[in-house]
């Protein structure tokens, strides 16, 4: 099966611009999440999703992140305006809600953030 | 409480040794216990995981040990092999309506051939 796709890959912003990623998860999973990883850090979530419905958002910074998941498929993860500390890689993950495979959690290759 | 702390920061290990990453966490709830393993430029990948009610799980050379009473857990990779050289994260789950995973800061490990 296909895994969780992402894209850019690469971005470079100046302080201030908006930016925003796409997230395409696996093929029939339910929940969606998105990640920061900041160099050296491990994974920190941001939101979470169930079909697309938010389950966790307490750790996204509201006042300039936003996120939505499209009719339960595709996510877009959106800074508006970037500051110098969201340089970080920002990484999808899909988990599917069958019972007893809710914590796996399946990454895609994630979309390195560089704010100057 | 909802942290897990992860030691040692960086492992250099000789090809064909053992690697061990350590695990320790607060909160009694959590009740899956995965490894990840991430290489540059990729996402973490699953390795292996625990539940909280067995003490020990071997998937070929890496095994998970598991002390309930501790709230601590870690990672044995035998033989140790160069292609092993890799970010290694421990985590945390539990369902809080979802599964909620807390990562731990992460292990690089470099296996010298």
């Amino acid at each position: 099966e296909a895994g969780v796709a992402q894209s850019p890959r690469y971005k470079i912003i100046e302080k201030r611009q908006s930016v925003a990623f796409w997230c395409n998860p696996i093929s029939g999973h339910a929940t969606l999440y998105w990640y920061q990883q900041i160099l050296g850090q491990g994974p920190k979530l941001l939101i979470q999703f169930q079909n697309n419905g938010v389950v966790d958002d307490s750790q996204l910074p509201k006042d300039r992140f936003s996120a939505e998941r499209l009719k339960g498929v595709d996510s877009t993860l959106k800074i508006q305006p970037a500051k110098l500390e969201d340089s970080a890689v920002y990484l999808c993950a899909s988990s599917s809600a069958r019972q007893g495979k809710g914590n796996e959690q399946f990454f895609g290759p994630g979309t390195r953030l560089t704010v100057l | 409480q909802q942290q897990v702390k992860q030691s040692p920061q960086s492992l250099i290990v000789q090809k064909g040794g053992i690697s061990i990453i350590n695990c320790a966490y607060e909160n009694t709830a959590f009740d899956y216990f995965p490894w990840y393993q991430q290489f540059p430029g990729k996402g973490p990948a699953l390795l292996i995981a625990i539940r909280p009610d067995v003490s020990e799980k071997k998937e070929g050379r890496f095994t998970i040990s598991f002390n309930k009473s501790a709230k601590q857990f870690s990672l044995h990779i035998m033989d140790s092999q160069p292609g092993d050289s890799a970010t290694y994260f421990c985590a945390a789950s539990l369902y809080t309506g979802g599964f909620k995973t807390i990562f731990g800061a992460g292990t690089r490990l470099f296996v010298k051939a």
